[in-house]
């Protein structure tokens, strides 16, 4: 079965101090693709970060990086010098197939303390 | 960039009323889009992904009798809710897709916020 798991339901994190978001993945499919996004309170999902199965190094974006670890299917995602503007819900997805849906984990709150 | 819109932003309808939530991919042709459904505090959950001139693929436990989807364009996805319950009431976001395979980044629209009365 194709899953996407988060298990931290809520972060907190000082400002300007990194903070790790964990997701772990199940799938056979050898070929697949993980995406992390930011929903603020208004609703709308921000691309972060995206990481092919293939992938030889971890992606980075800005102060966005992806540790992925693929014998233990995980794709954490590492925000460093976190900022206020960064509270928000964060989503990991795993896409999949020719058609490209993806699948969304939990989510997880992340609140930055100031 | 890649702009996506959806209309209205949010809507209130009384029970047993049809709704029509529209998608638009403002400044790229999608050759796929996809509707999801999240309620309060929730993940998104995929609904449906529809190719335009074709019929929309359905997830499983989802009822196409109940939400049609119509995917007129390349531009343009409708969603419909046909004879609306408050069990519906939900946050109803759309995304499209320029291309097909599992990099290609789906944009996402700002989401309908439905309340059925």
């Amino acid at each position: 079965a194709q899953k996407i798991t988060q298990t931290q339901p809520g972060m907190f994190v000082q400002e300007k101090e990194a903070v790790t978001l964990d997701c772990t993945y199940d799938t056979s499919d050898p070929s697949y693709g993980l995406f992390w996004y930011k929903q603020p309170s208004s609703g709308e999902m921000i691309f972060l970060i995206y990481q092919g199965s293939y992938d030889q190094q971890n992606a980075t974006e800005g102060r966005y990086s992806l540790n992925f670890q693929k014998a233990r299917k995980s794709a954490n995602l590492v925000i460093s010098a976190s900022q206020l503007g960064d509270s928000a819900m964060y989503f990991c997805a795993m896409s999949l197939g020719e058609g490209g849906k993806l699948i969304f984990g939990q989510g997880t709150e992340l609140s930055v303390k100031p | 960039g890649a702009v996506v819109s959806q209309h209205p932003s949010w809507v209130i309808c009384k029970s047993g009323t049809s709704v029509k939530i529209e998608c638009r991919s403002l400044d790229f042709q999608a050759t796929t889009m996809f509707w999801y459904r999240q309620f309060p505090k929730q993940s998104l959950m995929l609904m449906a992904t529809s190719n335009e001139g074709s019929k929309a693929t359905y997830e499983q436990g989802v009822e196409k009798d109940k939400f049609l989807i119509n995917h007129a364009s390349l531009t343009l996805s409708t969603l419909t809710v046909t004879s609306a319950h408050p069990e519906d009431s939900s946050f109803y976001i759309c995304s499209a897709s320029k291309g097909k395979g599992i990099n290609s980044e789906q944009y996402f629209g700002p989401g309908t916020r439905l309340t059925v009365t």
